[in-house]
């Protein structure tokens, strides 16, 4: 099992652009969450998905959109890309509370 | 609201003491009770983890311990090594399905 993957590994993107973070698990999870962390900061919840069809918002929803057409997949997208959105975006999927993380995707908006 | 507060946010011990973080969670709904280690530069990654029925959890030089009357678990690390230099979180549920994290508690352990 590859687990949970994440692509692009690192981005720059100019202010106003926009792009798609990919996520994509193969362990069946039904649970899959976006989370942001700033440069020695916690984790912050952008988007979660109980399942394929249904998304929900955390705590930092506000510049971003996520679908969930499959089980596998959880994509999420940044419209008008703003300075404030560089971080780190880890995804992830869970299994009964036990959460699995991607490896994180580096964004820098310039 | 709902949160979960994790303390000390700084935590800096000499090799060999122990290392005590906690956390605090206001969801009495609350079943599981995780713990992560973050790496520079890597993802998070479970350590251990608990469950309600039970009040403490060990392996090998770490425990996890639960109080569900006070709402509070900690994570204990014995004997530390530099190895053991990181960012840790602790986790708890919102309802069903969101998962919250702790602010982090940047733990150095000190030659």
């Amino acid at each position: 099992n590859a687990g949970v993957t994440q692509t692009p590994k690192f981005r720059i993107l100019k202010i106003g652009q926009s792009m798609t973070l990919q996520c994509a698990q193969d362990m069946n999870h039904n649970y899959m969450y976006w989370y942001r962390q700033d440069p020695g900061m916690g984790l912050k919840l952008i988007y979660y998905s109980v399942g394929a069809g249904i998304t929900d918002k955390g705590e930092v929803p506000n510049g971003y959109n996520v679908s969930r057409s499959t089980t596998e997949d959880f994509p999420l997208r940044l419209e008008l890309a703003a300075p404030s959105q560089t971080s780190v975006y880890f995804c992830a999927s869970s299994e009964a509370g036990l959460q699995f993380f991607g490896p994180g995707t580096r964004l820098t908006v310039v | 609201g709902e949160n979960v507060e994790q303390h000390p946010s700084t935590l800096s011990v000499q090799e060999g003491d122990s290392a005590v973080i906690k956390c605090t969670y206001s969801d009495s709904a609350s079943n599981y009770f995780p713990w992560y280690k973050q790496e520079l530069g890597k993802r998070p990654q479970l350590i251990i983890d608990i469950r309600s029925n039970v009040g403490e959890k060990k392996d090998q030089r770490i425990a996890v311990t639960l109080n569900k009357t006070a709402k509070h678990f900690s994570l204990h690390i014995t004997e530390t090594q530099p190895e053991d230099s990181a960012v840790y979180f602790c986790a708890g549920p919102l309802g069903d399905d969101k998962i919250i994290f702790g602010k982090g508690t940047r733990l150095h352990i000190l030659p």
